[in-house]
């Protein structure tokens, strides 16, 4: 079990500029999850997929945010256009099927600066 | 909709010391999880502690245990014998029994003193 990993940890881009940070779910773990983190608040959650597919995105997740899983391994989050408001802290979870309800393992996050 | 709400930003304990640290939720669900993660500076979070809204006693991982008021919406976190690893952000979370999403609170800063 070698954890959740994020890449890149940091990404510095100017605005306008597209971006895409990359997932590695815990292997054995079919739910991921991706959560934006702003300072001086919790994360919140973004979107999530049940192996490939994913279920759920929050209203947070404008058109120029888009998430991919193929193959039900790791994920990609892109960020089109991005924008200075779009600076923060991107979190990836994921979970095992028997214990999602409770079990959320987190990863180290990647930090967006847009200037 | 579902919030949590962490009223203590910033909290302080000497080490050895006892803290308690607020997080009350609003939901009309009657079974839903509720945990506590700690963020370490430039860390990931890990999960601390976790209660299902189901069992009436409350949850206890070491030095560890909260204090779990149903009827209040109230979910604290008590941290004995604070140890200078304990220095973290401190986020109170909330999952529906059926949902897929975890709602986190702003957080609470716990500063250690030695």
């Amino acid at each position: 079990d070698t954890g959740v990993s994020q890449d890149p940890r940091h990404k510095i881009t100017k605005r306008g500029q597209n971006v895409t940070f990359r997932c590695d779910p815990i292997s054995e773990h079919n739910r991921l999850y991706w959560y934006r983190q702003t300072l001086g608040q919790g994360p919140e959650f973004l979107t999530y997929f049940q192996n490939e597919a994913q279920l759920e995105k929050s209203r947070l997740l404008s058109d120029r945010f888009s998430a991919e899983r193929p193959k039900g391994s790791f994920s990609t989050l892109e960020i089109q256009r991005t924008e200075q408001g779009d600076s923060a802290m991107y979190l990836c979870a994921s979970s095992h099927r028997d214990r999602a309800l409770y079990e959320q393992y987190f990863g180290p996050g990647t930090r967006l600066t847009v200037t | 909709a579902q919030t949590v709400t962490q009223s203590q930003p910033e909290m302080s304990v000497q080490e050895a010391e006892t803290v308690t640290l607020s997080c009350t939720y609003d939901t009309s669900e009657s079974d839903y999880y509720l945990f506590w993660y700690k963020q370490p500076p430039s860390r990931q979070m890990i999960l601390v502690i976790r209660q299902e809204a189901y069992k009436q006693q409350n949850a206890t991982e070491n030095r560890f245990s909260v204090n779990f008021q149903k009827a209040a919406k109230s979910f604290s976190l008590k941290i004995s014998d604070s140890q200078l690893g304990d220095a973290a952000m401190y986020f109170c979370a909330y999952r529906m029994d059926t949902g897929n999403q975890f709602y986190f609170g702003t957080g609470t800063s716990l500063t250690v003193i030695p």
